[in-house]
């Protein structure tokens, strides 16, 4: 079975201050890792994603996300956040046979 | 323009009656899937299709049906809707159906409510 885990339902932070969003896995093989933002009203869009080699990886918007297998752990982080980052953040696993498991998301709000 | 359309984007209904939610898309992807969305439980998996004519069941599969007779449409089917499946669907299509590391490409989503 796999399943991921995103411990924070909620996170405030102020803009300009860095953030991180915690992502735990739980699955028997090599995961396959990916973190989704969705904006209010709007679909889901991938950030990053993460197959093998080097464990940060890049994405879009100034994201990045580090794979620590010893943690089963994909966090997601920024150095800066800015007001449109506000968002709700999915983290998702997929494992064989094309399932994909979601974790149950985390709600990021920016104060000024 | 490379799109996920899904219609229609808002629906209110009663129980019982049986609806259909239409999933498109125009880049040719060979895999689809459809997903609800419920407060305090992320995104779940319905269903999804590796190809046409091939479909399997995801982790809540129950209530609904679909079908894949043509590659680019994914029709979700609800034969008789109960107050439990309101909540907001979406449907995704990746490239290719055997490769697990494709990215999904989400449609708008569906706020499906039934009485």
């Amino acid at each position: 079975a796999q399943s991921v885990t995103q411990p924070d339902i909620h996170i405030t932070v102020s803009e300009g201050a860095s953030l991180e969003l915690r992502c735990n896995y739980s699955y028997g093989a090599t995961p396959y890792l990916f973190w989704y933002v969705q904006s209010p009203g709007q679909g889901l869009q991938l950030l990053l994603k993460y197959f093998s080699g080097d464990t940060l990886v890049q994405g879009i918007k100034g994201f990045e996300a580090e794979f620590k297998r010893s943690q089963s752990s994909f966090n997601l982080r920024k150095p800066s956040v800015h007001w449109s980052d506000a968002a709700e953040y999915f983290c998702a696993l997929s494992g064989g046979y094309q399932k994909v498991t979601f974790g149950t998301g985390t709600k990021l709000q920016v104060i000024p | 323009e490379a799109q996920v359309t899904q219609n229609p984007r808002y629906l209110i209904t009663v129980t019982g009656k049986k609806l259909t939610v239409t999933c498109s898309q125009n880049m040719n992807h060979e895999y689809m899937s459809w997903y609800r969305q419920d407060p305090g439980l992320g995104l779940r998996q319905i269903y999804y299709s590796m190809n046409v004519e091939v479909t399997d069941k995801g982790d809540v599969p129950e209530g609904y049906k679909v079908s894949r007779k043509e590659k680019r449409n994914f029709p979700l089917i609800l034969e008789s809707p109960s107050p439990n499946q309101t909540s907001l669907y979406f449907c995704a299509s990746s490239p290719t159906g055997g490769n697990i590391r494709d990215t999904q490409y989400f449609g708008p989503g569906t706020r499906l409510t039934v009485l």
